[in-house]
């Protein structure tokens, strides 16, 4: 079993959807856990971290279940700028001494008019 | 928020010649940076852990005398791409934290062709 798993898509949804992905970790010591998005040829950049409670920003919305050991990320109203590859990823692995945040391969959304 | 600053963002050189990637974080103290290397179409590739005062630790099959890794400063890190050839050209891109668990902030990446 890989450490973190997203399912690749892609999703393709018209303006105005709602949109949900999940991410599957298998260690379950891990303690930290984020979604980024990245635009093609960019840089991943910081969508929003995920805690225990849940947590929104906006249209974003991220939740935690520790016993099922899955993050999600569910997206209303979609536009066309949300169209990314949007990444999981899991901090807790231990490994020579620091913490390595794992990625997931990444999900592809496709906003359409 | 959290800036990270890398430099150059393209550079095209010939091959046998060594190239230098900067990565700074500007307006916090990174504990740990990462460098990654993502190729067309796939996912990011993490290459090599970076500790300030502390050597790097490398992937299984990063080979670190080709990927030479300092990092001097609480603030600074650089790649260094030894000999490179046309098969390291790709897309490197350094990240940045300030604890164990906080987030990581990206750098905007150096796209790298070896000609």
């Amino acid at each position: 079993r890989k450490e973190v798993e997203q399912d690749p898509g892609p999703f393709n949804v018209p303006e105005g959807a709602t949109v949900a992905f999940n991410c599957t970790y298998s260690n379950s010591a891990s303690q930290s856990f984020f979604w980024y998005r990245q635009d093609c040829r960019k840089e991943p950049k910081l969508l929003m971290s995920v805690y225990s409670s849940g947590n929104e920003d906006g249209r974003f919305t991220a939740q935690l279940n520790r016993a099922s050991q899955y993050i999600s990320l569910l997206i209303r109203d979609s536009k066309l700028s949300d169209s990314a590859t949007y990444l999981c990823v899991v901090n807790g692995a231990k490994k020579g001494g620091s913490y390595i945040p794992t990625f997931g391969r990444g999900t592809s959304l496709i906003v359409h008019p | 928020g959290a800036v990270v600053s890398q430099h150059p963002s393209r550079v095209i050189c010939k091959s046998g010649t060594s190239v230098k990637i900067e990565c700074r974080s500007l307006d916090f103290q990174a504990t740990t940076m990462f460098w990654y290397r993502q190729f067309p179409k796939q996912s990011l590739m993490l290459m090599a852990t970076s500790n300030e005062g502390s050597k790097a630790t490398y992937e299984q099959g990063v080979e670190k005398d080709k990927f030479l890794i300092n990092h001097a400063s609480l603030t600074l890190s650089t790649l260094t791409v030894t000999s490179a050839h046309p098969e390291d050209s790709s897309f490197y891109i350094c990240s940045a934290r300030d604890g164990d668990f906080a987030p990581l902030h990206f750098g905007n990446g150096t796209r790298l062709t070896v000609t």
